[in-house]
């Protein structure tokens, strides 16, 4: 398994184009989520997904749209990049409320998006 | 709202001697709490989680719910548990949703 992968590993954007992240999972984990990291705020919830075709809103959803049409691939979409915007960001998954119950709690993470908004 | 603290973002130790990464956090219900590390240029990854009472490279966390509290602990500290740690909180019913603390800095030197 690859587990949660992301692309791309870099990216700079200009002030107010537009582009999306991506992240997929090989696990069948229904929940998803996406994260960002910024120095002294620790990790903030942006969007997640507790299955195919739910969405809902995190901690810091404003600028970013979100989409989950299969159970693999939750990609995440900046509208119009603000250097406000300017983190790593995470996405992370695990298994619902079927897996065993010692997996049930643990979230994998991917290697993570450096972005970079001028 | 519930809300994780951890109040030292960085904290230096000498090889061998003992680590204590301090967590607090605040939420009315039941609390399911973690312990996160991200080494070096790598994702991160779970160290270790309240429920199942487990001693992960030599670390532990004990859930003190009178003083809302959840220190990561260990005895000796070598070279290589230089990382950053994060302190999470996922509420019931929440979800995902996992709370981060800002993180702490831990750097053992030698």
């Amino acid at each position: 398994n690859a587990g949660v992968t992301q692309t791309p590993k870099f990216q700079v954007l200009k002030t107010g184009q537009s582009m999306t992240l991506q992240c997929a999972q090989d696990m069948n984990h229904e929940y998803m989520s996406w994260y960002r990291q910024d120095p002294g705020m620790g990790l903030r919830l942006i969007h997640y997904s507790v299955g195919a075709g739910i969405t809902d809103q995190g901690e810091v959803p404003n600028g970013y749209n979100v989409s989950r049409s299969t159970t693999e691939d939750f990609p995440l979409r900046l509208l119009s990049a603000a250097p406000s915007q300017t983190s790593v960001y995470f996405c992370a998954s695990r298994p619902g409320t079927s897996g065993r119950i010692y997996s049930y709690n643990e979230q994998f993470f991917g290697p993570g998006t450096r972005l970079t908004v001028l | 709202a519930q809300r994780v603290t951890q109040p030292e973002k960085l904290l230096s130790v000498f090889k061998g001697a003992p680590v204590e990464l301090k967590c607090n956090y605040s939420y009315s219900g039941s609390p399911e709490l973690f312990w996160y590390v991200q080494y070096s240029r790598q994702r991160l990854q779970l160290l270790l989680r309240h429920i199942s009472r487990e001693s992960i490279k030599g670390f532990t966390a004990d859930l003190n719910k009178g003083e809302t509290s959840f220190h990561l602990k260990k005895p000796f500290a070598q070279e290589e548990d230089s990382a950053m740690y994060y302190c999470a909180l996922r509420v019931t019913g929440g979800g995902n949703k996992l709370t981060f603390g800002t993180g702490t800095q831990l750097k053992v030197e030698l």
